[in-house]
């Protein structure tokens, strides 16, 4: 089956620094999304990226889709306490006529103040 | 709009007790799955549907059992708990299709069995 992976697992940074997180699938994907979890909380979407080499920015945040649709990344630019959390890239694996979502492990996001 | 939402929110089991965990929605999602997210493992898929009467399995289903008998509920049932099932269950649903976007997430339900 697929498989998605993240790297790094963890990452510490001090407040104001960059962070970034790398996906990679086993397959090609059709589209990716990307979702960020405080401690103690449940995953909440940030984006979804479907064109090849798509980059989209949401403040701080820049997601970037690979040429081939198997790599994605998310880096935050001058990191904040409130980044503080884990970031998880997903992606569709397609059974016949429909999709189920896989997740990547995440990668734990610590700022230090 | 209450979203997706998950009961009980934690739950003590002995092993080989049963139990279900709760999963509802009021959005008219076609697809709703159940993940099940351990440290460092991240989310795996455990069953998932894709509307009434239609399930299938994910990474990890063994142990576990789904049913979708309506387009807002989808119940995930242990039969006999074992302790390698302690874990944060999250129920999950979105629209159906391939680039049909965010899924929402329930607040999750903990689960501990002893």
């Amino acid at each position: 089956g697929q498989q998605v992976m993240q790297i790094p697992q963890y990452q510490h940074v001090q407040e104001g620094e960059d962070f970034t997180t790398y996906c990679n699938s086993s397959t090609t994907l059709s589209n990716i999304q990307w979702y960020k979890q405080r401690p103690g909380g449940h995953p909440v979407f940030l984006i979804q990226l479907v064109k090849s080499g798509e980059v989209k920015k949401q403040k701080r945040l820049t997601f970037q889709f690979g040429e081939a649709k198997k790599n994605s990344s998310l880096h935050i630019t001058a990191t904040q306490t409130t980044d503080v959390g884990t970031y998880f890239c997903a992606g569709p694996e397609k059974k016949t006529s429909y999709d189920k979502v896989i997740f990547g492990p995440g990668t734990s996001l610590s700022v230090i103040p | 709009n209450a979203g997706v939402t998950q009961t009980p929110k934690f739950q003590v089991l002995k092993t080989g007790q049963s139990m279900t965990l709760q999963c509802a929605q009021d959005m008219n999602h076609e697809y709703m799955s159940w993940y099940r997210q351990d440290p460092g493992m991240g989310l795996r898929l455990i069953h998932y549907s894709v509307g009434a009467g239609i399930t299938d399995q994910g990474e990890v289903p063994n142990g576990y059992n789904v049913s979708r008998s309506t387009t807002e509920d989808f119940p995930l049932r242990l039969l006999s708990a074992a302790p390698s099932q302690t874990s944060v269950y999250f129920c999950a649903s979105r629209l159906q299709g391939v680039n049909t976007g965010e899924l929402f997430f329930g607040e999750g339900s903990r689960l501990t069995v002893l």
